[in-house]
């Protein structure tokens, strides 16, 4: 199946803890996401990369870093868990848009449910 | 600051029961809007872009529309099926990256 997907679906943890997320595209896109929903369901842009390049990085504590090994994959690493780090956080995947072309939409996984305890 | 934001909150319709969702939204330069719908545990499907005032475009029994200042969403004939959340996104592109400015979705709920 063409998808983009992460792992895990499910993720509990205690404070303190340093954990990551994995995401994987085979959809041929060249631009991956980051994104966090929290839990009034407002889904907020954290990361950006294309080909490898970091893009967007919006405010986001330093213990947050993301890294592409390569343009189909996009993890997330966590340091030193907090409880307002608890939150569903989604990877997303697009073609990079600009120029006067239509931009292709972003494409998302399923998410990760990041409980901090 | 760009800003989106979604009304009704929560909607309760009958099956067969028409009615619109509304999108306003503050922009410097509209690039795009989008639509997704979200189910429970997923990740926000697509379901269209507009891209200038007076656009429409439709699928099924969905229909979104844009002005300068606000999208609807319409559900014609709905079914139970189209139960989910609705998010409306507009978007900046920062060096080709799609920044999505997402609202807080309406939460659409079909009852048989």
């Amino acid at each position: 199946d063409t998808a983009v997907s992460q792992t895990p679906k499910y993720l509990v943890t205690q404070m303190g803890n340093d954990k990551s997320i994995k995401c994987e595209q085979n959809l041929g896109h060249d631009t991956m996401y980051w994104y966090k929903q929290d839990s009034k369901k407002f889904l907020k842009i954290m990361f950006s990369y294309n080909n490898k390049e970091l893009i967007i990085n919006e405010t986001v504590p330093n213990r947050f870093s993301p890294k592409s090994p390569d343009k189909a994959h996009l993890n997330l690493h966590i340091n030193s868990l907090e409880l307002g780090d608890s939150a569903v956080y989604f990877c997303a995947s697009s073609l990079r848009g600009g120029g006067s072309s239509y931009n292709s939409p972003l494409h998302f996984g399923n998410g990760t449910r990041l409980t901090v305890t | 600051e760009d800003q989106v934001t979604q009304s009704p909150e929560a909607l309760r319709l009958q099956e067969g029961e028409s009615s619109s969702l509304n999108c306003s939204y503050t922009v410097s330069g509209l690039r795009g809007l989008f639509w997704y719908r979200q189910d429970p545990g997923k990740g926000p499907e697509f379901l269209f872009t507009l891209y200038s005032a007076g656009e429409e475009k439709e699928k099924e029994r969905l229909k979104a529309t844009l002005t300068k200042k606000e999208s609807f969403l319409h559900i014609t004939a709905p079914k139970p099926e189209d139960s989910a959340t609705y998010l409306c996104a507009v978007q900046a592109l920062i060096q080709g990256a799609q920044k999505l400015v997402f609202g807080q979705g309406t939460r659409l709920t079909i009852n048989p």
